[in-house]
């Protein structure tokens, strides 16, 4: 039973170009947590999504920032117009029944703003 | 606003020598208080979640406990495959329908052999 899988493990991009990061979920989970981790910071919580819906976005930033999670396929952070300041650890986590203990993460997407 | 702080931000122990991690929370209501461990490169791996105070839980060598204000991880007699960063969370009962995590910066343990 594969884990929640996230690719790219790295990914490097300029300022200015979009970066997408892919998230597929633990099978049989249905619910998808987005947590961003800074340099010398603790994780931060971004955005809980459903199937087909945005539950929660609390944590994203207004702008540039935007994610889905398709009826088919992998949940998809999109980041628009990446600037330095966006280079982090971005984690997905994923859970069988919603909100509620011990989701499962996967091991990340390294993005670097050059 | 709610606050985790998670002391000591390292600690290094040789083999053998117990301690206690600490994770100081201020949540206007506690939901939950999670510990989770992170390798790293790795995502966090989920270990314990405590619901109120006084309770305590236990896996291997680590045991979690709970007060109303702090959580202590017990590292008992420690190995190097330990040496990793702990992570302490809260979930606040004001989390909303995400009851989304709030992180504490970590307390990185290197354990020596």
């Amino acid at each position: 039973n594969a884990g929640v899988m996230q690719n790219p493990r790295h990914l490097v991009r300029r300022r200015g170009q979009e970066a997408r990061l892919r998230c597929s979920p633990m099978k049989g989970h249905s619910h998808v947590y987005w947590y961003r981790q800074l340099p010398e910071e603790g994780l931060k919580f971004m955005v809980y999504l459903q199937k087909e819906n945005i539950i929660d976005e609390s944590g994203m930033p207004k702008e540039r920032f935007s994610a889905e999670f398709p009826k088919e396929g992998p949940s998809i952070l999109r980041i628009q117009q990446v600037v330095r300041g966006d280079s982090a650890a971005y984690f997905c986590a994923s859970s069988p029944t919603g909100p509620g203990d011990g989701y499962t993460f996967g091991s990340g997407t390294r993005l670097t703003v050059v | 606003e709610d606050q985790v702080t998670q002391s000591p931000e390292a600690l290094r122990l040789q083999e053998g020598e117990s301690s206690s991690l600490n994770c100081s929370y201020t949540v206007s209501g506690l939901r939950g208080l999670f510990w989770y461990r992170q390798d790293p490169g790795k995502g966090p791996e989920f270990l314990f979640t405590l619901y109120s105070a006084g309770e305590e839980k236990e896996k291997e060598r680590l045991k979690a406990t709970l007060t109303k204000k702090e959580s202590f991880l017990h590292i008992t007699a420690p190995k190097p495959e330990d040496s990793a960063t702990y992570l302490c969370a809260v979930q606040p009962i004001s989390s909303g329908s995400a009851r989304q995590l709030t992180f504490g910066s970590g307390t990185q343990l290197t354990v020596l052999p």
